[in-house]
């Protein structure tokens, strides 16, 4: 059974950094692509970015480029967004998800992760 | 990116009536490989989505037939044969033939 399970909520401050993660199991994590998705307080969902963990390859969506990094460690089957400097408009729901059929067509999906940003 | 524009937003319906949403791309979404790479999401209240559909019409595991996907090019349909009490939510659809896969931006579904 494909699981991907994601870290637990955050409250952090402006400006300060944060890495997320999302555990994966009951596949072959190395074969297929993973991402991350935002979605707004009230709002539809939006791609940030995903990586092929076979060989780290990474595409971000340009309105994330420069704003987040993925990146995933096969070691441990485990991806991860992580931001530098936080702000109170990346306050949100994180999901992960994984694709089939190369980056095109997305199946499973984790819990989510709430990411609070406040002064 | 390819914007992609479903209709209606809000879907009022009634137990046991059919339901039907739309979902159009600015682009086509064949692919140079020949598939469509278009899928279908439900996201209840409070919970992940849950996919529906991938490549138009290819049914999740899971998913009732009551339930189909169809379409082709630039235009998409979900249709529900007979609504129930479960199938209450937003559903997106998503293409992920262009990058980056860009979303609808959701029809929610509730009961009359």
């Amino acid at each position: 059974e494909v699981q991907l399970v994601q870290s637990g909520a955050e409250v952090k401050k402006p400006g300060e950094s944060l890495k997320i993660s999302c555990k994966a199991s009951g596949y072959s994590f190395t074969s297929y692509w993973i991402g991350w998705v935002r979605q707004m307080p009230g709002k539809g969902l939006e791609w940030m970015g995903i990586i092929y963990p076979y060989d780290s390859d990474t595409r971000y969506s340009p309105s994330f480029q420069g704003q987040v990094t993925v990146s995933a460690d096969k070691s441990i089957t485990t991806a991860y967004l992580q931001w530098s400097s936080l702000k109170a408009s990346d306050t949100a729901m994180y999901y992960c998800a994984t694709f089939d059929y190369g980056p095109h067509s997305v199946d499973y999906w984790g819990q989510g992760t709430q990411v609070t940003v406040s002064s | 990116d390819v914007v992609v524009t479903q209709s209606p937003l809000s879907l009022p319906v009634t137990l046991g009536q059919p339901a039907s949403i739309s979902c159009r791309s600015s682009q086509s979404l064949e692919h140079s490989d020949g598939d469509t790479y278009l899928n279908w999401f439900h996201q209840r209240p409070g919970q992940s989505p849950r996919r529906l559909f991938s490549k138009v019409s290819d049914r999740g595991s899971g998913v009732p037939d009551r339930f189909s996907g169809s379409g082709s090019g630039t235009d998409f349909t979900l249709r529900i044969s007979r609504v129930e009490a479960e199938d209450v939510g937003v559903y997106y659809c998503m293409q992920g033939t262009h990058w980056p896969p860009t979303f609808g931006q959701g029809t929610k579904v509730e009961i009359k």
